[in-house]
This record gives structure tokens, sequence and C-alpha cells, in this order.
């Protein structure tokens, strides 16, 4: 069982590049969410989806959309990449069927804008 | 609004020294509180949890109690090893999680 992967772990992009970040697992989570990490911030919510065709925005939003059309998947594209959008990404994901419950975390994107 | 207030670090201790990280928290409602570990260039896991007032987690000699009268969930160890290094986030939620910005422990022989 993997579950959570991220892809890729790590990226250099150019300011003004598209760049979709893949988060996939494999725990039939209804719930995934998107985080970015950034020093002294600690983790900041930037969207998240409660079940598979829906889709919310967090705290940190504008800048990044999502997109779940099935359970396991749930990208998150950067339109057009700006340098405050340097961080580490996280993915995580949780069974809501009881509410708020314990979320399982990817092992991270690097994502560095110049 | 919501909120979570860690101490900051860097906490330095020696090996089988007791932990202490304080967190407190404002919400509104019931949240459930967590504490999650981050280990160097991985992800989170959760270390322990409490969904009720007065509960207690603990997980690998780890603790926390739910204090609803000061709004605190305190993580505890009573002797750390050098393998405890890690940073240690708090979190609180009623429907999305809300991180405190973390506390970094440095664990030394």
């Amino acid at each position: 069982i993997a579950g959570i992967t991220q892809a890729p772990t790590s990226q250099i992009l150019a300011a003004g590049r598209r760049m979709t970040l893949r988060c996939t697992q494999d725990m039939r989570h209804n719930a995934m969410y998107w985080y970015r990490q950034d020093l002294g911030l600690g983790l900041r919510l930037i969207h998240y989806s409660n079940t598979a065709g829906t889709t919310g925005k967090g705290e940190v939003p504008d800048g990044y959309s999502v997109s779940r059309a099935n359970t396991d998947d749930f990208p998150l594209t950067l339109a057009s990449a700006v340098p405050s959008q340097t961080s580490v990404y996280f993915c995580a994901s949780s069974n809501r069927d009881r509410g708020l419950d314990t979320q399982y975390f990817g092992p991270g994107t690097r994502l560095t804008v110049l | 609004g919501d909120s979570v207030t860690q101490m900051e670090g860097p906490v330095t201790l020696s090996e089988e020294a007791f932990l202490t990280i304080n967190c407190t928290y404002t919400a509104t409602g019931y949240p459930s509180l967590f504490w999650y570990v981050q280990y160097p260039g991985e992800g989170l896991q959760l270390l322990l949890k409490a969904t009720k007032a007065d509960d207690k987690g603990s997980n690998k000699g780890f603790e926390a109690t739910y204090r609803k009268e000061t709004t605190s969930f305190h993580l505890e160890k009573g002797s750390v090893q050098v393998s405890d290094s890690a940073v240690y986030f708090c979190a609180h939620g009623t429907d999305k999680l809300i991180f405190g910005t973390g506390t970094r422990l440095q664990v030394f022989p």
C-alpha cells in the first residue's frame, strides 16, 4: 500500500510557466487537501475536496486551481507561476465519514519559481 | 478567527530530558486536537489526537491532554531520544485543520 504519492519530488520553474503538481491516494479516502508549507508560517490550506466532483477554497487559494475527477487523484495547477509560490507543497487525504479525522500526508513537492 | 499558537523553537535538549511543547488554541465549537510530527525530508504524520475535553492522546511515549478550560493541548514526553528530533505541529479543527507554525526539537546525545 503506497498511501499518498506526489510528483514531482522537486521542480525549478520559470515565472509565468504553468505547472501541475500531481497527487494520488490509494486509501479510498473521500477527502483530499493541498497545503503549502513556508518557514515560520506552518501549513496553510490552499484547496480541498470533500468528495469526488467537489472542491473548495482554503486559506490561500489565489493563483491555484484544483480538480477532483475521481476519488484517487487531486492535481494542483499553477496557471502562471510567480516567485511567491516558491514553497513545499503537501497533499493529504482523510476519511470524512465521521467528521474531521486524521489526515495522511504525502512526501511533498519542493517547488522553486525563479 | 480560529488559530493555534505554539512555542517558538528550536527546543534543544539532551537525551533522556523531559520535553514540553506548549500549544494553545482559539476556536468556535468543540474542535478535535492533534499533534503531527515531521521528520527531516518527509511529510507530516499523526503523532496523537484527542477528540473531546479531558481526553488524553498518547503514542510512542508522547502524551497530550485536551484542556478545554485553558484551551491547551501541551505535548509532553518523559525521556526524549535522539530519534525524536523533528518538527512538531499542533493542529485543531471541526471541519478543516488549522495548524500552528511548528516547533523544531533537537535532541543531542
